[in-house]
């Protein structure tokens, strides 16, 4: 079945670091695929999305491209800040199966001052 | 934006007792909601979806008559523990969707924490 693979937390980076947090998937057909962040004591909130190959999704200076080539849909900022410290949880959506989300486990990021 | 408001935070309960999580859509109507289970250092795994006026639909796998999701309401949907074990503790999640947007605009709680004694 389909399935979302990422990397393992906690990830720990000094502030104005780069981050690069690892996503791939596992999926027939052509998913939709999220990055989804969860804050302290906040639910889920859908970060960025990409729907077709070559895609790029952006928002609060993250971005990720949608890499048919290697299923894989690496999340990436350049300089993180102390308020990006959360959980990301990656995920797909099957264009013809409405409604379920399949999640990866979710990476912590812990950004120090 | 959307707020899904989740209730309570924390339950701590005896086994054998029941648990009911509230989820609630403070400032749009949810025609359906979602149900969610987390356990550490595992994916948010769908348990059932649930519409409004009508009987939810779960997950291959997870026992319906143990957890019972009521609808009955476009605000409001409860999720019940009946006959609660330890092995049912776990981090609960639930989200909501506004009729007539896509799959991805689901909007979230904050999630309960069940632990069972």
């Amino acid at each position: 079945g389909d399935s979302v693979t990422q990397m393992e937390g906690p990830v720990t980076l000094s502030e104005e670091a780069f981050l690069t947090i690892n996503c791939t998937y596992t999926a027939t057909g052509y998913p939709s695929l999220f990055w989804y962040v969860q804050y302290p004591g906040e639910g889920l909130q859908l970060l960025l999305k990409a729907t077709k190959a070559d895609d790029k999704g952006s928002n609060k200076g993250f971005e990720a491209t949608y890499r048919k080539e290697t299923t894989s849909f690496h999340l990436e900022k350049g300089s993180v800040q102390v308020s990006d410290s959360a959980v990301y949880f990656c995920a797909l959506v099957q264009g013809n199966r409405d409604d379920k989300i399949i999640f990866g486990k979710g990476t912590r990021l812990h950004i120090l001052p | 934006g959307a707020v899904v408001s989740q209730h309570p935070s924390w339950v701590i309960c005896k086994s054998g007792t029941s648990v009911k999580i509230e989820c609630r859509s403070l400032d749009f109507q949810a025609t359906t909601m979602f149900w969610y289970r987390q356990f550490p250092k595992q994916s948010l795994m769908l348990m059932a979806t649930s519409n409004e006026g009508s009987k939810a639909t779960y997950e291959q796998g997870v026992e319906k008559d143990k957890f019972l999701i009521n609808h009955a309401s476009l605000t409001l949907s409860t999720l019940t523990v009946t006959s609660a074990h330890p092995e049912d503790s776990s981090f609960y999640i639930c989200s909501a969707r506004e009729p007539g947007t896509t799959s991805d605009i689901q909007y979230f709680g904050a999630g309960t924490r069940l632990s069972v004694l």
